[in-house]
């Protein structure tokens, strides 16, 4: 079956510019998550969605960044009047349940740019 | 705190040598604990996992792990690397929630 997809691939933006990032999860995943990879910094959590409620945000860096996920299936990771600090590369992963034993899956990720 | 250190950033091998990456946790409870490849331009892939049992776990492409309580480590090995493996190694620890990844290990093989 298809895997966990991501749009765009790539995203360049200006500086103060709002951005959204979606994630297609796959099909049945009751549970999505989001991580940002910086350069050098390896993958930061950022939020994690069960169904449509989101119980962990801990991770968001900032006010600016949102996420939601509607239907139990697609996410949009939102980043308004972004910053130079959030260039880096945007994960998503999915998983069948919220059983630790399930393995997450990765999209490709999405490279954000901003100038 | 929640803690993955890998002390490798960069790692060269000859291809058909032997390959061991470190990766060390800190953790408050009994570890999920993960190893994933990351190829260029291409998603993570998970290798293989730890919950329970057998300290000593099986993965794909010939990779394996083990886990050393005691010493709060679950370093990947493989004993013949081939070139196709070069590509940026990531070790994670996790519960039902969230994965808590290390810097990750760059591993370049040489022909």
């Amino acid at each position: 079956g298809a895997g966990v997809s991501q749009s765009p691939s790539n995203k360049v933006t200006e500086k103060g510019k709002d951005v959204e990032l979606r994630c297609d999860p796959i099909s049945g995943h009751t549970a999505l998550y989001w991580y940002r990879q910086s350069l050098g910094q390896g993958l930061e959590f950022l939020i994690y969605f069960q169904g449509n409620s989101a119980p962990d945000k801990s991770g968001l860096p900032s006010d600016r960044f949102s996420a939601e996920r509607t239907g139990g299936s697609v996410s949009t990771l939102t980043i308004q009047r972004t910053q130079q600090e959030d260039s880096a590369v945007y994960l998503c992963a999915s998983r069948r349940d919220r059983g630790p034993e399930e393995t997450q899956y990765f999209g490709p990720g999405t490279r954000l740019l901003v100038l | 705190a929640q803690s993955v250190t890998q002390p490798d950033i960069h790692i060269t091998v000859s291809e058909g040598a032997s390959l061991e990456l470190r990766c060390n946790y800190s953790y408050g409870a009994t570890p999920y604990l993960f190893w994933y490849v990351q190829s260029p331009g291409q998603g993570l892939q998970l290798l293989l996992k730890y919950f329970s049992g057998d300290t000593l776990v099986q993965g794909i492409k010939g990779f394996e792990a083990e886990f050393k309580r005691s010493q709060s480590s679950f370093n990947l090995r493989k004993p013949s690397v081939h070139w196709s493996d070069a590509a940026e190694y990531f070790c994670a620890v996790g519960n039902t929630d969230k994965l808590i990844f290390g810097t990750g290990t760059r591993l370049q093989v040489f022909p």
